[in-house]
């Protein structure tokens, strides 16, 4: 079945500083791909849509300059932090949606935290 | 705004009984699919059912089923013979214009 990998799985970083998410489709090839934010106990907000090979659209009240997103293949998109503050501290989750296919697979989250 | 409401925060059931989540959703259009994800404590997304829009026909994977209602925008969870492993948040989704939008959840426990 369709596999999608997201790394890093946890991750710290001081406050300032700039933290790379990678998700990445291993045996499918992922046209659109989304990122998600999740705070404890609450839903999935969806942050952006990837597109490969396009700029990302981002959902309104997302910063773009602050969750740079980056969709350069077919199989790997990336989300960079830009300047995380501890407010920025989140379970973040990416999701691939294979062409042609209603079927949307997701990685296993990364946890950020901000100190 | 395409949105997605599961008023039920939290449910629990016994093992071995049955259990409905509900779920209803706002849209205006006329084909989109419709989805419920569980997600254990490991946080891990996994498609539990899928619904197509154009189809009357109520989705069932084993011992998940649906009660899709098209005119009343409604699409609730069944899920019969509840085990200890089916304890996760439950979220209900729709799919249009190519995005998951994502109801608020619901926490099932199922006690022993």
């Amino acid at each position: 079945g369709a596999v999608v990998s997201q790394h890093p799985s946890r991750v710290i970083c001081k406050s300032g500083t700039s933290v790379k998410i990678e998700c990445r489709s291993l045996d499918f090839q992922a046209t659109t791909m989304f990122w998600y934010r999740q705070f404890p106990k609450q839903s999935l907000m969806l942050m952006a849509t990837s597109n490969e090979g396009s700029k990302a659209t981002y959902e309104q009240g997302v910063e773009k300059d602050k969750f740079l997103i980056n969709h350069a293949s077919l199989t790997l998109s990336t989300l960079t932090v830009t300047s995380a503050h501890p407010e920025d501290s989140s379970f973040y989750i990416c999701s691939a949606r294979q062409a042609n296919n209603y079927g949307y697979t997701f990685g296993s989250g990364t946890r950020l935290t901000v100190v | 705004a395409q949105t997605v409401t599961q008023s039920q925060p939290e449910m629990s059931v016994q093992e071995a009984e049955t259990v409905t989540l509900s779920c209803t959703y706002d849209t205006s259009e006329n084909n989109y699919y419709l989805f419920w994800y569980k997600q254990p404590p490991s946080r891990q997304m996994i498609l539990v059912i899928r619904q197509e829009a154009y189809k009357q026909q109520n989705a069932t994977e084993n011992r998940f089923s649906v009660n899709f209602q098209k005119a009343a925008k409604s699409f609730s969870l069944k899920i019969s013979d509840s085990q200890l492993g089916d304890t996760a948040m439950y979220f209900c989704a729709y799919n249009q214009g190519g995005k998951l939008i994502f109801g608020q959840g619901t926490e099932l426990s199922v006690k022993p």
